[in-house]
């Protein structure tokens, strides 16, 4: 079974530049994640799809973040215009429904971020 | 809100020795507890689970057990290798599923 996909794997960008992430999730999976870690911290939660609706966004920095999941598949998180403060390594993960209690989530090997 | 604390690293050991990494939480409700583990150049993998107290997770000699009282779940193995040094991650999800993780604890094991 294939697991989470995620592109690219590595990029670097100036300041005020804009990027975009991409992600696909293990087939059949309704449940899409997109995590932020910085350095030496634990993995926080940007955003959680159940298929193409939003269930909890409450930490997005929705100034500058976006997030899509265009059909319940595949998924783009963006950010325009960068800051130094968002280099990180942005991991997406999936499961098969967040409505499944104790649910093991499966993650992807992420992006990591730099901005200069 | 919901937190996690677990000890800070890294915790260096050699081959053989008993490993104990801690983790407490805090959160309202009944939350499922995790373990992940990060190898180097890897993505996080789910180690083990509990979803209710006195629950024991298990997993490639590793165990945590659920303890509802000290507000705690405890990593633990009798015998670490050099093939187990990764970053730990203890987690819990609340009835959103939505993961909070601690702040990590990298294990080097030498031979």
């Amino acid at each position: 079974e294939a697991g989470v996909a995620q592109s690219p794997r590595y990029k670097i960008i100036e300041k005020r530049q804009s990027v975009a992430f991409w992600c696909n999730p293990i087939s059949g999976h309704a449940t899409l994640y997109w995590y932020q870690q910085i350095l030496g911290q634990g993995p926080k939660l940007l955003i959680q799809f159940q298929n193409n609706g939003v269930v909890d966004d409450s930490q997005l920095p929705k100034d500058r973040f976006s997030a899509e999941r265009l059909k319940g598949v595949d998924s783009t998180l963006k950010i325009q215009p960068a800051k130094l403060e968002d280099s990180a390594v942005y991991l997406c993960a999936s499961s098969l429904s967040w409505e499944m209690s104790g649910n093991e989530q499966f993650f992807g090997p992420g992006t990591r971020l730099t901005v200069l | 809100g919901n937190s996690v604390t677990q000890m800070e690293g890294p915790v260096t050991l050699s081959e053989e020795a008993f490993l104990t990494i801690n983790c407490t939480y805090t959160a309202t409700g009944y939350p499922s507890l995790f373990w992940y583990v990060q190898y180097p150049g890897e993505g996080l993998q789910l180690l083990l689970k509990a979803t209710k107290a006195d629950d024991k997770g298990s997993n490639k000699g590793f165990e945590a057990t659920y303890r509802k009282e000290t507000t705690s779940f405890h990593l633990e193995k009798g015998s670490v290798q050099v093939s187990d040094s990764a970053v730990y991650f203890c987690a819990l999800s609340d009835n959103t599923d939505k993961l909070i993780f601690g702040t990590g604890t990298r294990l080097q094991v030498f031979p």
